[in-house]
C-alpha cells in the first residue's frame, strides 16, 4: 500500500516568515491533493496536482509535484495567523475509485 | 451547489452500545463516498467507500459496517463500540479525478 511521508510533523514560525511542506511517496504518484484542516474541523481543498512539474498558488501558497522523486511541495510566502492549522498531503491511487491515502500532516504554528 | 451533511457533530457513547453516523450529499447524484477515522496522533485512515447504492468495500477489518441505503446517503454504524473506536469520523464524495469535498466530521469518544 501507498505511504505518505510528511515533513516537518510540526512548524512554528513567527508571522511574515516563508515556510515549506514537504510530502514523499513510497509509490507513483497520480495525483496528489493538499488539504488544510483547522483542529476539529473537516478538511478544506487547497489544491490539486496530475503532472510532473506542475505548480499551482492560491494566494500565498504555492505547491510543487516532482514526479520523478514521487514528492510534493507546499511553500507558503509571508505566513499569516489564518495559514494555521494542520496541513494534509494526500495521493490518489491508480485504481478507478478515486481512493486517496493521506499523510501523517504537518502542524503550522504562526506566531504574530 | 454541492454540499455535504455530517452530523452529529460529536457523540460520546460507552463501550459497548451502538453506533450510527449519518452523511448526506445535496446537489449532486451519483458521488463516490468514504468513510475516514483520525485517530489522535494518527492520520486519516479509510474505512469504507462507496460507489453506488448498496456497493460498500471495507479498507480495513473492524468493528464498524458501513450502509448506503440511497444515492446520496452513507451511514456508519457498529453494533458494540469498544475504546479503540474513538476518534474523529470524517465522510467525504468525489464525482471524478478532484479531490474530496469534506463533512465537518464527527468527534465520537467511547467511555
Amino acid at each position: 500500500s501507498q505511504e505518505l511521508e510528511q515533513s516537518p510533523q510540526s512548524l512554528i514560525v513567527q508571522e511574515g516568515k516563508n515556510l515549506t511542506i514537504n510530502c514523499t511517496s513510497s509509490k507513483t504518484l497520480y495525483g496528489l491533493y493538499w488539504y488544510k484542516q483547522k483542529y476539529g474541523e473537516g478538511l478544506i481543498f487547497l489544491m490539486m496536482l496530475q503532472k510532473g512539474g506542475e505548480e499551482k498558488s492560491h494566494e500565498k501558497i504555492t505547491a510543487k509535484l516532482d514526479e520523478k522523486k514521487q514528492q510534493s511541495s507546499l511553500h507558503i510566502t509571508a505566513s499569516q495567523p489564518s495559514h494555521a492549522g494542520i496541513y494534509l498531503c494526500g495521493a490518489r491511487d491508480s485504481g478507478g475509485y478515486q481512493k486517496v491515502t493521506f499523510g501523517t500532516g504537518t502542524k503550522l504554528q504562526v506566531i504574530p | 451547489s454541492q454540499t455535504i451533511h455530517q452530523w452529529p457533530a460529536t457523540l460520546v457513547q460507552p463501550v459497548g452500545s451502538p453506533l450510527s453516523l449519518e452523511c448526506t450529499v445535496e446537489g449532486t447524484s451519483n458521488p463516490n463516498l468514504y468513510w475516514y477515522r483520525q485517530a489522535a496522533g494518527r492520520g486519516l485512515q479509510l474505512l469504507f467507500y462507496s460507489v453506488g447504492i448498496g456497493q460498500i468495500s471495507s479498507e480495513v477489518p473492524q468493528n464498524l459496517s458501513a450502509s448506503r441505503p440511497q444515492d446520496r446517503q452513507f451511514i456508519l454504524s457498529s453494533k458494540k463500540l469498544l475504546l479503540s473506536d474513538s476518534g474523529f469520523y470524517l465522510c467525504a464524495w468525489t464525482q471524478g479525478a478532484y479531490g474530496y469535498t469534506f463533512g465537518s466530521g464527527t468527534r465520537l469518544t467511547v467511555v
